[in-house]
């Protein structure tokens, strides 16, 4: 099965700041990563889907960029509602569909 | 407006069984894979199990596998989760999530674009 892994676990920063958490996979999965929030006490929510598609109705202070191992999530300008886990999931050649071990961003 | 909700969720013990529930509503419910993903206390996420529009295509996790089915019923747009012979480790919330099979010019993605908001499952003696 396909590992995902991704660093930092957990980051402060403020609001205003620009916050980038990387996403590695154990072998190339082209684009097939997409990426989620999790605000705490509530279900995830799709941000980024194919590595680098803003999802409809959310900010585009969100961007995903990379392809094959290596992907990155930006914030450009950290909101409060912003603190949340954040988790990137990969759908190479169909299931099993694994996710990271997610990034807990705290805010400042 | 979409709208996902679990149901099914409790207390069990070791080697019991539940039946979850995702009742689904505002969308074509017989056009969409279906998911459930599930997330233990205090842990990250976790995918389960997977079932296409039809039920032609359905997947598990190695974890559930022999001991989890999953179904639907596209009359009543209800997505189903049979737990058998339950574990501590099954322990968590476990959502209901859409997969609307986004296509660019070259690939599908397998994505979870709506979620449900959980049931809890507690696995003690």
């Amino acid at each position: 099965d396909i590992q995902m892994t991704q660093s930092p676990s957990s980051l402060s920063a403020s609001v205003g700041d620009r916050v980038a958490i990387t996403c590695r996979a154990s072998q190339n999965i082209n684009k097939y990563l997409n990426w989620y929030r999790q605000q705490p006490g509530k279900a995830p929510e799709l941000l980024i889907f194919a590595a680098s598609n803003l999802q409809n109705g959310v900010p585009p202070r969100f961007s995903g960029s990379g392809s094959g191992t290596e992907f990155i999530l930006t914030i450009s300008s950290l909101q409060p509602e912003d603190s949340a886990t954040y988790y990137c999931q990969q759908s190479h050649n169909g299931p099993p569909l694994t996710f990271g071990g997610g990034t807990k961003v705290v805010l400042k | 407006e979409v709208h996902m909700e679990e149901s099914g969720g409790g207390l069990v013990k070791p080697g019991g069984s539940l039946r979850l529930s995702c009742a689904t509503s505002g969308f074509t419910f017989n056009s969409y894979s279906m998911n459930w993903v599930r997330q233990a206390p205090g842990k990250g996420l976790e995918w389960v199990s997977s079932i296409s529009h039809d039920t032609t295509y359905i997947f598990y996790a190695d974890s559930v596998k022999g001991r989890f089915t999953v179904s639907r019923d596209n009359t009543k747009n209800v997505l189903f989760l049979e737990m058998d012979n339950l574990r501590a480790e099954d322990t968590g919330v476990y959502y209901c999530a859409r997969d609307p099979g986004i296509c660019d010019m070259t690939n599908c993605y397998e994505v979870f674009d709506k979620w449900g908001q959980g049931t809890r499952v507690a696995v003690s003696s």
